[in-house]
């Protein structure tokens, strides 16, 4: 089973709106990042938390950590046309690699 | 810096059929990896490498092989192509090799195996 699992696996808001995806894990880990795959593209990396922050931003992303719960959120605010994309976040547990979930695919409506 | 390149981006193979997948980077990274990702799923870990000389096998490693043999080059070898490795490819690199910091994604490759 994937170490992390993006909610919800679809979203569709408007232009303007903010656009919340949520991330859980398992295990311990050393950071969580969060990556942009445009379709028919490679992923980009956005942002990374490590495990002793608890929000972080850059530009219009805020993330946010919760070792207690096991738990990430990502926040877009005032979306774009050009946020659509599948969003994904990937741990690092400590063990030379990233764990990737399964992604959340949001569509931002003109 | 061209980052990190992969080629072919399409490919279709026959079932039994071997090819390599090439993966370069020019950023000096130690390490480097490749990942799969099938419809509705996430990546998941063929192989990695923390350097050259060194690889290591990742979550679904059976019907690949590696070999790092350069800082640069990251070729992924299919032995004998099956319909189940019908995929998109991804290669990826970084600088650290212990903790996994930014990682660095090649545009795909799309292999069908008929």
């Amino acid at each position: 089973s994937q170490q992390g699992e993006e909610d919800p696996q679809a979203l569709s808001i408007q232009e303007g709106e903010n656009a919340t995806m949520n991330c859980s894990y398992k295990t311990s880990i050393n950071n969580l990042q969060w990556y942009r795959q445009n379709s028919g593209r490679g992923l980009v990396h956005l942002i990374l938390i490590r495990s002793n922050e608890r929000e972080k931003h850059s530009g219009r992303l805020r993330v946010t950590l919760d070792t207690s719960k096991k738990s990430s959120s990502l926040l877009i605010t005032a979306s774009r046309a050009a946020d659509t994309a599948s969003y994904f976040c990937a741990t690092d547990t400590g063990r030379r690699a990233l764990t990737f979930g399964s992604g959340t695919r949001l569509q931002v409506q003109p | 810096n061209a980052g990190v390149t992969q080629t072919p981006k399409f490919q279709v193979l026959k079932t039994g059929q071997s090819m390599t997948l090439q993966c370069a980077q020019d950023m000096n990274h130690e390490y480097m990896s490749w990942y799969r990702q099938d419809p509705g799923m996430g990546l998941r870990l063929i192989h990695y490498s923390v350097g050259a000389g060194i690889t290591d096998q990742g979550e679904v490693p059976n019907g690949y092989n590696v070999s790092r043999s350069t800082t640069e080059d990251f070729p992924l070898r299919l032995l004998s192509a099956a319909p189940s490795q019908t995929s998109v490819y991804f290669c990826a690199s970084s600088y650290s090799q212990e903790s996994q910091e930014t990682q660095y994604f090649g545009p795909g490759t799309r292999l069908l195996v008929l």
